[in-house]
């Protein structure tokens, strides 16, 4: 168990819907990372929260959507949702604002759009 | 996007031989290079977070070196064991824009035979 805990484990819905993915980091971490993980692709960085600052951003579609609040726990926003946005998503979180530290893996949130 | 190449993309070894594997990045603009072990049906697991050109670093019978001038990194696992079965990422982390971005690599899957 990495101390990351990512809720709901799995979601399907339809095109078209909104959904919330929920990600809580460990204790004690600061920064909150989001990755996509397609059927053909390998892990793409989403963005990145730091003490509740967007700190970084990588391959984001404009329809998602994050943020970090007072607490630490992250949500990741996913709107008008396509089929081609079925994917695991993971939630990892760090100690410091940079790469330099170790991130921890939550388990991950399997998104179905139907 | 920058490129990340692992390889290769798969091994098969014999239970007891020793294994290395290369992540290859570009050389500019390095921030950190993280391993990472990826079991099948579990998240990605940190193995090593290296920063400094001539790194070493090693966790048990598992190893890896880094060269950033020439952008590259060794994972070396020394008398494989049925349990390293896994799918091992490379992370490369580099500064834009003054922010760091994450670019994760294809992977190398791994498999020990008994």
């Amino acid at each position: 168990d990495s101390g990351v805990t990512q809720t709901p484990k799995h979601l399907i819905t339809a095109t078209g819907q909104r959904v919330t993915l929920r990600c809580s980091p460990r204790s004690g971490d600061l920064s909150v990372y989001w990755y996509q993980q397609s059927l053909d692709q390998g892990l793409q960085f989403l963005i990145q929260y730091y003490n509740g600052e967007e700190r970084a951003k990588g391959n984001i579609l404009e329809r998602f959507s994050a943020q970090q609040f007072p607490d630490l726990h992250s949500e990741l926003n996913l709107s008008s949702l396509e089929l081609g946005d079925s994917a695991l998503y993971f939630c990892a979180s760090s100690v410091g604002p940079g790469a330099g530290t170790e991130a921890f893996f939550g388990q991950g949130t399997r998104l179905t759009v139907v | 996007i920058l490129n990340v190449e692992q390889s290769p993309q798969s091994l098969h070894v014999q239970e007891g031989d020793s294994t290395n594997f290369t992540c290859s990045f570009p050389s500019s603009n390095f921030y950190a290079l993280h391993w990472y072990r990826w079991e099948t049906a579990k998240s990605p697991e940190a193995l090593f977070v290296m920063t400094l050109n001539g790194d070493e670093k090693k966790k048990g019978r598992i190893s890896a070196t880094l060269n950033t001038k020439e952008g590259y990194s060794y994972l070396y696992i020394k008398g494989s064991q049925p349990e390293d079965s896994a799918t091992y990422l490379c992370a490369f982390i580099y500064n834009s824009g003054g922010y760091q971005k994450v670019t994760f690599g294809t992977g190398t899957k791994l498999q020990v035979i008994p």
